[in-house]
């Protein structure tokens, strides 16, 4: 079965800085997709970012930025010029490209807070 | 509808009771899943249902847990007997199809048992 980790429950960032979310899995597949999902206080989960295993280069949405590293199985988040509206739970997740089904493996969480 | 809509927005029941938990997703999705996010914790599957498909039901915990959707659209999740562990947000989210990764997630239902 495929885990995910996020290993840091907290972290916080000063406003129009950057700061980076780390998230590590386990699988035993080769083809996947990983994703970085945001929560804010209204509980509802919304999609930041999203990366083919199969893809080498990583992905950026704007100011949203991952680094993908396969051979590790490091999946981190870099936010640049942060904005209190980014603060929420960041949450990293992993769905096998084999299965039926968008069955997402979510991590812990990290909670970000962005300070003005 | 615009977004993905659950009701109610909290429950708060008594231990041993049932509650039913109602999910309506985006028109025209017919991907509809249910995750349970347990305090601290990720999210948890629980089930989905793809159109007219026989539902994945591998994540529900206990068979006090149970979940239907009706014509294609509404789903309700239902708890029966519950218990203080069962406390926790419900998540219900909706997707195009089986084979799209984007899904959309509602606000959840909140659930307190005493």
């Amino acid at each position: 079965a495929q885990t995910v980790t996020q290993s840091q429950p907290e972290m916080s960032v000063q406003e129009a800085e950057t700061v980076t979310l780390s998230c590590t899995y386990d699988t035993s597949e080769s083809d996947y997709y990983l994703f970085w999902y945001k929560q804010p206080p209204s509980r509802q989960m919304i999609l930041v970012i999203r990366q083919e295993a199969y893809k080498q280069q990583n992905a950026t949405e704007n100011r949203f930025s991952v680094n993908f590293q396969k051979a590790a199985k490091s999946f981190s988040l870099k936010i640049s010029d942060s904005q209190l509206g980014d603060a929420a739970m960041y949450f990293c997740a992993y769905r096998s490209a084999r299965t039926s089904g968008s069955r997402l493996t979510f991590g812990e969480g990290t909670q970000l807070t962005v300070n003005p | 509808g615009a977004g993905v809509s659950q009701s109610p927005s909290n429950k708060v029941t008594e231990k041993g009771k049932d509650v039913e938990l109602r999910c309506d997703p985006i028109s025209g999705h017919t991907a509809l899943y249910w995750y349970r996010q347990s305090l601290g914790q990720g999210l948890e599957f629980l089930i989905y249902f793809q159109g007219n498909s026989a539902p994945d039901k591998s994540g529900l915990p206990s068979d006090r847990f149970s979940a239907e959707r009706t014509g294609g659209s509404v789903s309700t999740l239902t708890i029966q007997r519950t218990q203080q562990e069962d406390s926790a947000v419900y998540l219900c989210a909706s997707s195009p199809d089986l084979f799209n990764e984007k899904l959309f997630f509602g606000s959840g239902t909140q659930l307190s048992v005493l």
